[in-house]
């Protein structure tokens, strides 16, 4: 009983094709995110959604377009994928924070290693 | 200003020996928390330890504790006893209570290797 999940683990692909991302969470969380680690381990937030409505969407290409069809899902798809996309992308959840509250933290899915040749 | 600034890109520890971690933050939000993620090589992100900005003791979870100086801005991160399978990069990160949008404000990481 995974609680953020992502599929695929792997992803190889060439340069210009278009690739999809999917996230699920069975922890019942408002709020879900996409990260992308680069080969520095730095971690940059893309976009985050609350209850399907995009919160965040830092300075990302508009070739990545985030898609939540319902609370528990948030999928990331690329187009026209780029050598410098190459990179591991984490989802991950946490609940919503109620004002003043800051408690919860967010749980990170197993990663997806995107390899563009 | 960074939020979350890690200033040890790697460190080096003797295994059952104790290090510290580093971790300085900026916010002017009094509600706050800080969280410590440890992650090996395997890729997976783990959390490790919380700290809430009114929480009067410092945190601890077994070997991890977290160094509270709450006017200095920092939250170091220590773990004791080292072990080989700490050997990991660590990422400190911190949410605002005001911050509806949920965002988490990660650090560069540290890189941590115990040597046996």
């Amino acid at each position: 009983d995974t609680a953020v999940s992502q599929t695929p683990k792997y992803l190889v692909t060439q340069m210009g094709n278009d690739k999809s991302i999917k996230c699920e969470q069975n922890l019942g969380h408002d709020t879900m995110y996409w990260y992308k680690q680069d080969s520095k381990k730095f971690l940059k937030i893309m976009f985050s959604y609350n209850n399907k409505e995009l919160i965040i969407n830092e300075t990302v290409p508009n070739r990545f377009s985030p898609k939540s069809p319902d609370k528990a899902h948030l999928n990331l798809h690329i187009n026209s994928l780029e050598l410098g996309d190459s990179a591991v992308y984490f989802c991950a959840s946490s609940p919503r924070s109620l004002a003043g509250l800051s408690a919860y933290e967010q749980y990170f899915g197993p990663g997806t290693r995107l390899t563009v040749t | 200003a960074q939020k979350i600034t890690q200033t040890q890109p790697g460190m080096f520890v003797q295994e059952k020996e104790a290090v510290t971690l580093d971790c300085t933050y900026d916010t002017s939000d009094p509600s706050y928390g800080l969280f410590w993620y440890k992650q090996p090589s395997s890729g997976e992100m783990i959390f490790l330890i919380y700290q809430g900005s009114y929480d009067q003791q410092n945190a601890t979870e077994g070997r991890y504790s977290l160094n509270f100086q709450k006017a200095r801005k920092s939250a170091n991160l220590v773990i004791s006893a080292s072990q080989l399978g700490d050997s990991a990069m660590y990422f400190c990160a911190m949410r605002e209570g005001r911050d509806t949008g949920n965002q988490f404000y990660f650090g560069t990481g540290t890189s941590l290797t115990v040597i046996p």
